[in-house]
């Protein structure tokens, strides 16, 4: 069974504009970790964020993570073409990363 | 670091057949993990492995399912009996773990299995 969920399911928006996906966990984590994954291929990794860490930043990507919700969202600023793909939250705890079913980021040119 | 291999990358077989997938991990990396992802779903955990100790399996894990990762290095997932349901892109990722929180996951581009 999945432990995450991810909302909005999908999500569709104009190139530069920006998109916030949000991830909902279950049980307690040491770090969770975003993904994206386009289609048919494997999941290539964004950003790790730790239990003890509220925001993190990378290029055009922020992730901001609130263990007394246990909640994460991935906000991608001035989004591109190319940043269409679905998105996976993965938390981990035990060392293994349990994922959500993703959100589908459609940005049209 | 050339990444998580996988192969082979697609595989069609008939149900009732055998199959095997190989994964090489990230060099140096010590844990090993499989998942399994069917369409519009995110990856399921299937198991995973500290050096070549399996340390978790998931319930998914059928006992028609079995990964080895002999030396502690590559790893294969044989599939006994195959059922059109285990059709689904099986996933491999590596990681380098020490003491602490938990470091980056690293997934490889998959291994498609098609059940006919």
């Amino acid at each position: 069974s999945q432990q995450g969920e991810e909302d909005p399911q999908a999500l569709s928006i104009q190139e530069g504009e920006n998109a916030t996906m949000n991830c909902s966990y279950k049980t307690s984590i040491n770090n969770l970790q975003w993904y994206r994954q386009n289609s048919g291929r494997g999941l290539v990794h964004l950003i790790l964020i730790r239990s003890n860490e509220r925001e993190k930043h990378s290029g055009r990507l922020r992730v901001t993570l609130d263990t007394s919700k246990k909640s994460s969202s991935l906000l991608i600023t001035a989004s591109r073409a190319a940043d269409t793909a679905s998105y996976f939250c993965g938390s981990g705890n035990t060392g293994k990363l349990i994922f959500g079913q993703g959100t589908t980021l459609q940005v049209k040119p | 670091d050339t990444g998580v291999s996988q192969n082979p990358r697609h595989k069609i077989t008939k149900r009732g057949q055998n199959v095997t997938f190989r994964c090489d991990p990230i060099s140096e990396h010590n844990r090993l993990y499989w998942y399994r992802q069917t369409l519009g779903q995110g990856p399921e955990f299937l198991t995973y492995f500290q050096n070549e100790a399996q340390l978790e399996k998931s319930r998914l894990l059928s006992d028609r399912f079995s990964a080895e990762r002999p030396k502690g290095s590559f790893s294969t997932l044989e599939i006994q009996r195959t059922e059109q349901g285990d059709s689904a892109m099986y996933l491999c990722a590596s990681s380098l773990e020490g003491q602490g929180s938990g470091n980056t996951i690293y997934f490889g581009e998959g291994s498609w299995l098609t059940v006919v």
